[in-house]
């Protein structure tokens, strides 16, 4: 079993639509977890954390449950720039260790 | 955004050659990584350094030798490069170790023919 797994996509929606984007991971021991944002050809970049009250940074919301090992990033009102691929990853205890998801990509359409 | 460059950001080479990519952060943080980045694997930890002079093996370390002379460079050697190097290259730093959120420096585009 992967460790962190996604829905590769892509999810191709309208503007203004909301997106929702699942993940599991495998160890349950895992202690963080983090949305990264990847543009074409650009660096992963961290959009936000996930705590496990859930939370909310405009709009996107992220939400963690951890009997299930399931991580979720939802996005209201989507926008054209929010077309990239969305990394799900996770972190465990000791030096080196985030583990990222394969991705899935988004693509927001007029 | 992070200070964190790469260099260089694209290169081709030949297979057999010795390659070195560099990775400079201006943050002072302790805590660096290198990854490649492929279709089909997502990112995959190549090395990583908890320190100067202080570093370990990561997923994919098979091929590929570092060192961390200053906090502030990271170097990646490609000892011999072959074919399967071919791929994205990313630089990450942290301000504390381990499970904390990682960030990524803009990549280094290898091509080894």
């Amino acid at each position: 079993r992967k460790e962190v797994e996604q829905d590769p996509g892509p999810f191709n929606v309208p503007e203004g639509a909301t997106v929702a984007f699942n993940c599991t991971y495998s160890n349950s021991a895992s202690q963080s977890f983090f949305w990264y944002r990847q543009d074409c050809r650009k660096e992963p970049k961290l959009l936000m954390s996930v705590y496990s009250s859930g939370n909310e940074d405009g709009r996107f919301t992220a939400q963690l449950n951890r009997a299930s090992q399931y991580i979720s990033l939802l996005i209201r009102d989507s926008k054209l720039s929010d077309s990239a691929t969305y990394l799900c990853v996770v972190g465990n205890s000791g030096y080196s260790t985030l583990t990222f998801g394969k991705g899935t990509m988004l693509l927001v359409s007029p | 955004d992070a200070g964190i460059t790469q260099s260089p950001r694209h290169k081709v080479t030949e297979t057999g050659t010795p390659v070195t990519l560099r990775c400079h952060q201006t943050e002072n943080h302790r805590y660096m990584y290198w990854y490649r980045q492929d279709p089909g694997h997502g990112l995959r930890l190549i090395h990583y350094s908890y320190g100067v002079k202080d570093t370990d093996k990561g997923e994919v370390s098979d091929g590929y030798s570092v060192s961390r002379s200053k906090t502030e460079d990271f170097l990646l050697t490609l000892e011999s490069a072959t074919s399967s190097q071919t791929s994205v290259y990313f630089c990450a730093i942290s301000p504390r170790q381990g499970r904390y959120e990682q960030y990524f420096g803009p990549g280094t585009r290898l091509t080894v023919t």
